[in-house]
């Protein structure tokens, strides 16, 4: 069974401060990977993708991708208290280009 | 409208009765997704259409539940004989072309409770 594993938290970072959130999938064939933010109560919504081995920078924000070990990340540089949420990581099925395979999410808090 | 729609937000049912969840996508997008999410899970995928046919429908847990999209637009998730395993958000997602290619857009979702 295709799985994606993400350590569920709560991650508690100060302000200010980077923090650094992890996810390891199961399908050696999966090409695309996101990045979802959800607030408590709300829908996800897309932080980033990362389709590449290596880095990805979209302003305080990295994507991370290692296809060999199977691992990807996010980073959030200068971390606000707005961004406190779940983030989901989400890859896509090496079978398919539309099912996605979702994490449990992990929970972010920052600090003030 | 700007964004996917879900309606209603709230849903509270008696077991046993039926109940339809409807979706109206972002106009234009052809990709339309149920998932459900249950508290602390991520999402899980119940069933994919595109235009009008459902692609996969492989998620959906049994025959009670049923989901169409007659028109290639609005979508709507039956569900019979409701039982209260069955309470969760359920969310739509759309998206211009297979979600692994391109962003899903979700709607608010709508949260089902069977009491």
């Amino acid at each position: 069974q295709k799985e994606v594993e993400q350590n569920s938290g709560p991650l508690s970072v100060p302000e200010g401060a980077i923090a650094s959130l992890n996810c390891t999938y199961s399908d050696r064939g999966s090409q695309s990977f996101f990045w979802y933010r959800q607030y408590s109560g709300k829908s996800p919504e897309l932080i980033m993708f990362i389709y590449s081995n290596g880095d990805k920078e979209d302003g305080r924000f990295t994507a991370q991708l290692n296809k060999a070990s199977q691992y990807v990340s996010l980073l959030i540089r200068d971390s606000q208290p707005s961004d406190s949420a779940t983030y989901l990581c989400a890859v896509a099925s090496g079978d398919s280009n539309y099912q996605l395979i979702w994490g449990a999410g992990t929970k972010l808090i920052i600090k003030p | 409208g700007a964004g996917v729609s879900q309606t209603p937000s709230n849903k509270v049912t008696e077991k046993g009765k039926y109940v339809e969840l409807r979706c109206d996508p972002i106009s234009g997008h052809t990709a339309l997704y149920w998932y459900r999410q249950s508290l602390g899970q991520g999402p899980e995928f119940l069933i994919y259409f595109q235009g009008t046919g459902a692609a996969d429908d492989s998620g959906l847990p049994n025959d009670r539940f049923f989901a169409v999209r007659p028109e290639g637009s609005v979508s709507t998730l039956k569900i019979q004989r409701t039982e209260r395993g069955d309470s969760a958000v359920y969310l739509c997602a759309s998206s211009p072309g297979p979600a692994g290619n391109t962003e899903a857009f979700f709607g608010q979702g709508t949260r089902l409770t069977v009491v």
